[in-house]
This record gives C-alpha cells, sequence and structure tokens, in this order.
C-alpha cells in the first residue's frame, strides 16, 4: 500500500449525476494532485493543491469540481459529466511542491469511471 | 514539442532478453528524474529515481545524461513480471512533475 486511499474504485454515473470521488493519505504529505487516464492514453494533470491551496488547474471544465479541505483529504466533485469523461481517475500526494526538486509521487489505486 | 518524449513501443522481448528505454526532455532547468511502471489499469508506481552518476537496482539500471537531456532504463534478464508501461518522470526545480506517455514493454514465454 502506498498511504493513498481512494474511494470508490469504481464508478458509473448517468450524465445527470452528481457524484464524489475521495482521496485520503496517510503520509503526511502537503500537495495533492488529481491526474486523469483515459483509456490507452497518458495521464493528464488536472489540479494541484499545496498546503490546501489550488496551485494548478489545467484548462479543466468546471463539471469537474476539487475541494482540498486539509493536508489530508482530497475531493473531485462531479457534475453533469459527458460520455468522454469515462477514464481512471488517480489522485497523487508528494511531500510539498517547490522548494525540494527530489519530489516523488504516491498514487492511490485510482477510481474507474465509466459515465453512461 | 512534448516536454518529456519517449518511444512508446510496444517493445516485445523473450524473457531473458535485455531491453532499454529512452527518454529525452526538453526543459533544461530540469533538476530531478524518475522511472515509475505501469500496470494495466493500475496506479503508476515508482520504481527508481535517476542519479546523476548512474544508479542500479538489482536488475534496472537507470542513466542520465544532462549535456543530451537524456534518460534511460535498462532492464536485463527480463522477466514475464516486468510487462507493463515504463513512465518517464522529470521534475522541475518548482517540484513540478511531468510524465512521458510511457514505453509498454511485453515479455514472452
Amino acid at each position: 500500500e502506498t498511504g493513498v486511499t481512494q474511494t470508490p474504485r469504481h464508478l458509473v454515473m448517468g450524465m445527470t449525476n452528481k457524484k464524489s470521488l475521495k482521496c485520503e493519505q496517510h503520509l503526511g504529505h502537503n500537495a495533492m494532485y488529481w491526474y486523469k487516464q483515459s483509456a490507452k492514453k497518458p495521464l493528464e494533470l488536472m489540479f494541484v493543491y499545496n498546503f490546501k491551496e489550488q496551485t494548478e488547474n489545467n484548462s479543466v471544465p468546471s463539471r469537474f469540481s476539487p475541494e482540498c479541505p486539509n493536508s489530508s483529504h482530497l475531493f473531485l466533485h462531479l457534475h453533469t459529466l459527458q460520455p468522454e469523461d469515462s477514464a481512471l481517475y488517480l489522485c497523487a500526494s508528494s511531500r510539498k511542491m517547490g522548494g525540494s526538486r527530489n519530489e516523488k509521487l504516491f498514487f492511490g489505486s485510482g477510481t474507474q469511471l465509466s459515465v453512461l | 514539442r512534448k516536454e518529456v518524449e519517449q518511444d512508446p513501443g510496444p517493445f516485445n522481448v523473450p524473457e531473458g532478453a535485455t531491453v532499454a528505454f529512452n527518454c529525452t526532455y526538453s526543459n533544461s532547468a530540469s533538476q530531478s528524474f524518475f522511472w515509475y511502471r505501469q500496470d494495466c489499469r493500475k496506479e503508476p508506481k515508482l520504481l527508481m529515481s535517476v542519479y546523476s552518476s548512474g544508479n542500479e537496482d538489482g536488475r534496472f539500471t537507470a542513466q542520465l545524461n544532462r549535456a543530451s537531456q537524456y534518460i534511460s532504463l535498462l532492464i536485463r534478464d527480463s522477466k514475464l513480471s516486468d510487462s507493463a508501461t515504463y513512465l518517464c518522470v522529470v521534475n522541475t526545480n518548482a517540484g513540478k512533475s511531468t510524465f512521458g506517455d510511457g514505453t509498454t514493454l511485453t515479455v514472452k514465454p
């Protein structure tokens, strides 16, 4: 186990549903990330939080809404998604962003999302 | 041009073969380098960091050439369990990680 826990592991939702993905890390890290990985495609960085502050939003549509209430928890709220949003959503954490160049990422197991 | 480029493969090799993957990066300010491994439909996991002097971990050897902005991963005596996608990751001085698209390896009996 990497110390990063994601729930649920699998999610099927309709285009009108609202759901949330949850990520929790037990590593004492201060930076948390959401990545998207569509089938047979590379990882796409979506959002970055460093010490609970959002530091990066990679032009993600507003139907994806992140929330970081503290350094250990990260949520991704989903609303009116499209079928093309079906993908593996991965949460990751690292000690922090910036200040130390040698930061390794620790990933959760991901949520496999299917939008019908 | 992508910031981190990898040969996508696939690389299909027999058990026991030696295989090498290459990765180039465009940001000369990049400071730290890693190889991750990702199995199908699972999360990436850190395989090894890459140090300037080169480093080895069992059957795996990583090398860095800063002048050419090039990283490599060598796998000796390939096992069936080495079949996966190998991701090259480059960090800037600010700690931002950029992933390559990955190189797919299949080791066959």
